[in-house]
């Protein structure tokens, strides 16, 4: 089966740095995504790890360990745009390579 | 400019009706996928099919059928046999290599009236 969790809210202030954690317990795995999602729109793609370490994009940073069953995702110099919910997805090394998706973290950003 | 383009972005339906949502990608993706997500929720996979003339349920896939006749297109439909169909519904393409990340449309919210 497949089971993936992170925490439902997180609040943050602008200018500073959040970190929203992601645990997953699949029946496979082949690649982790983080997606950023504004209320009402399509999900947009952040971030891709397949192998352990950090892989840094600008103000978003991610990181995986496989043994751990875990990842996070860094916001740096938070803006007030930044307010979203971040979807944690992983995908099952099997034939199927559909995502399998979190429940979202939405993240308040206050000034 | 290549993407993915759902429609319509409202739909309202009336119980006991079937309703077809478009999905349509000139991205010349393999790959095509249907998500449903509801208030709060992460994304579900209701469908999803990995080349022309087949798709595999995914894992809500009661109440719903596909069809995959063509590579740019991959419609759903929501059946009367769906008990609560009312949710945020997006439709995602990806190429077929593995480390590929998947292009989603903009979502069609549909409620049951």
């Amino acid at each position: 089966g497949q089971n993936i969790d992170q925490p439902t809210e997180m609040t943050a202030t602008e200018g500073a740095i959040v970190q929203i954690n992601c645990t997953y317990q699949t029946s496979g795995f082949n690649g982790l995504f983080w997606h950023q999602q504004h209320a009402g729109e399509a999900p947009t793609f952040l971030s891709y790890n397949v192998l352990d370490g950090l892989e840094e994009k600008g103000r978003f940073s991610s990181f995986l360990s496989r043994s751990k069953g875990y990842s996070y995702l860094l916001l740096k110099e938070l803006q007030m745009k930044d307010s979203a919910s971040y979807l944690c997805a992983v995908r099952p090394d099997t034939g199927r390579r559909a995502l399998t998706f979190g429940s979202g973290t939405r993240l308040q950003v206050q000034p | 400019d290549g993407g993915i383009t759902q429609s319509p972005k409202y739909l309202f339906r009336k119980e006991g009706q079937n309703v077809t949502l478009s999905c349509e990608q000139n991205l010349n993706h393999d790959a095509m996928y249907w998500y449903r997500q509801d208030p709060g929720q992460g994304l579900r996979l209701i469908y999803y099919s990995q080349i022309v003339n087949d798709f595999q349920k995914g894992d809500i896939a009661e109440g719903y059928s596909v069809s995959r006749e063509k590579k740019e297109s991959f419609p759903l439909t929501v059946t009367s046999a769906q008990k609560n169909p009312t949710a945020f519904y997006l439709c995602a393409s990806s190429k077929r290599d593995r480390n590929t990340e998947a292009f989603f449309g903009q979502g069609t919210r549909l409620t049951v009236v």
